[in-house]
């Protein structure tokens, strides 16, 4: 399977733990974006990088949480202490630079008690 | 502020009837227009998309129509099968936020038999 793959896609916490999660993106893509979907809702944007530059956060990524893409392929996605508020699923998607077309993971699904 | 909004979120059909699904948008320098599909438990996965410069797009049982004078967007998918029941999302993007989308709440779709 050549698509987007996350990882873990479950993850239960208790409310002040940190979590990661991980994204591979498309090998070929260089584009790689986080977004956050809780039930009911669109997906919302949360950052995106090109290549290994972050490019542009959300304002609704507070402080806690910090992603990474240290050598243009997979990213990393962590939220420290987190808050119930956390719960929901964080779907990676890629793209190819000037595509606005999105190819987006099965999500990782978080879950904080 | 920018916003993409669907008109309903529940659509229910019989099998074999068609389906329209509808969105507004209010952003009016948005410059192309994605329909996305989410099944169950995995991410969302590309449909169909339509730039600003056109105003109808067709592909395989599904069709996208833009009106810009009222800003609206909508989804047409001909002889509804039961694997088109998911939850339907439109998003838009501008060439001065190439790297993100913007996604309304989306309109679940039932198809009954």
């Amino acid at each position: 399977d050549t698509g987007v793959s996350q990882d873990p896609r479950h993850k239960i916490t208790k409310r002040g733990q940190n979590v990661t999660f991980r994204c591979d993106p498309i090998s070929e893509h260089n584009r790689l974006y986080w977004y956050r979907q809780t039930l009911g809702q669109g997906p919302e944007f949360l950052t995106y990088f090109q290549n290994e530059a972050q490019l542009e956060k959300s304002r609704l990524l507070s402080d806690r949480f910090s992603a990474e893409r240290p050598k243009g392929s997979f990213s990393t996605l962590e939220i420290q202490r987190t808050e119930q508020g956390d719960s929901a699923m964080y779907l990676c998607a890629s793209s190819s630079s000037g595509s606005p077309r999105l190819f987006f993971g099965e999500g990782s699904r978080l879950t904080v008690l | 502020g920018e916003s993409v909004g669907l008109h309903l979120p529940t659509l229910s059909v019989q099998e074999g009837d068609n389906s329209i699904i509808n969105c507004a948008y209010s952003n009016s320098a948005s410059d192309y227009f994605i329909w996305y599909k989410q099944e169950s438990g995995k991410g969302p996965q590309f449909i169909i998309d339509i730039r600003s410069n056109m105003d109808k797009r067709q592909g395989q049982r599904v069709t996208v129509l833009l009106n810009k004078t009222v800003k609206h967007l909508s989804l047409q998918i001909a002889a509804t099968q039961p694997g088109d029941s998911a939850v339907y999302f439109c998003a838009e993007n501008t060439q001065t936020n190439a790297g993100k989308s913007t996604f309304g709440d989306g309109t679940t779709l039932t198809v009954k038999p």
